[in-house]
């Protein structure tokens, strides 16, 4: 159980695209996912929170404008990178938690995405 | 903000008992201790969390101290597949919200 399915698994693309990222919960539904965001050799770094429903909550110096979340269903939020540029280039993870009282958090296998 | 504290590396031999030190010592009254490992290049697998008793599952024991301050994940006989960076993470509640950060997490070593 506790499935996290993330789509695509890799993203090469040129300086100028938007690209869109997408986070399942396959067999149960995610009140709150998280995105992530993964340098080489370094930890993750929570990017933003999103609640089903409403807006999501970015992490001071994620801009919102360039990191677009949408948490439009119980099974589904989405991360679109905009215009995207090199520096944009890293490995994306979202994850998913039920609301119900302190269970763990579970990841999708992250999306590299590399911009050209 | 993260509020976890662990050794950068660590080696074990194969066979051996792993034993993972973790210093959470801001940790509040009602706060979880959970235990991820990432293998290179994919997402962070779950291992065990807990509150203040010991835990154990098929993965692992969790031995968490008395004033809560500390806690050890405890792989009892390490495989080279638990070459992995293992991260201990404590959940930080705001008004929007739960969040887990990440601290720098231990890349633990497992030698034939």
């Amino acid at each position: 159980g506790a499935v996290v399915s993330q789509h695509p698994s890799r993203v090469i693309c040129k300086s100028g695209t938007s690209v869109k990222i997408e986070c399942r919960s396959l067999d149960f539904q995610a009140t709150t996912m998280f995105w992530y965001r993964q340098f080489p050799k370094q930890s993750l770094m929570l990017m933003a929170t999103s609640n089903e429903g409403s807006k999501a909550t970015y992490e001071q110096g994620v801009e919102k404008d360039k990191f677009l979340i949408n948490h439009a269903s119980l099974t589904l939020s989405t991360l679109t990178v905009t215009s995207a540029h090199p520096e944009d280039s890293s490995f994306y993870i979202c994850s998913a938690l039920t609301g119900t009282g302190y269970q763990p958090q579970h990841f999708g296998d992250g999306t590299r995405l590399s911009i050209l | 903000d993260a509020k976890t504290t662990q050794p950068p590396s660590m080696d074990c031999a194969e066979g051996r008992a792993a034993n993972l030190p973790c210093n959470h010592s801001t940790i509040s009254g009602n706060e979880y201790v959970y235990w991820y490992r990432q293998i290179h290049s994919q997402g962070p697998q779950y291992i065990i969390h807990g509150l203040k008793n010991n835990e154990t599952n098929e993965m692992a024991s969790l031995i968490i101290t008395e004033d809560r301050k500390s806690s050890t994940l405890i792989l009892p006989h390490a495989t080279l597949r638990d070459t992995a960076v293992y991260y201990c993470i404590v959940r930080v509640r705001r008004n929007t919200g739960n969040q887990f950060y990440f601290g720098t997490g231990t890349s633990l070593t497992v030698i034939p």
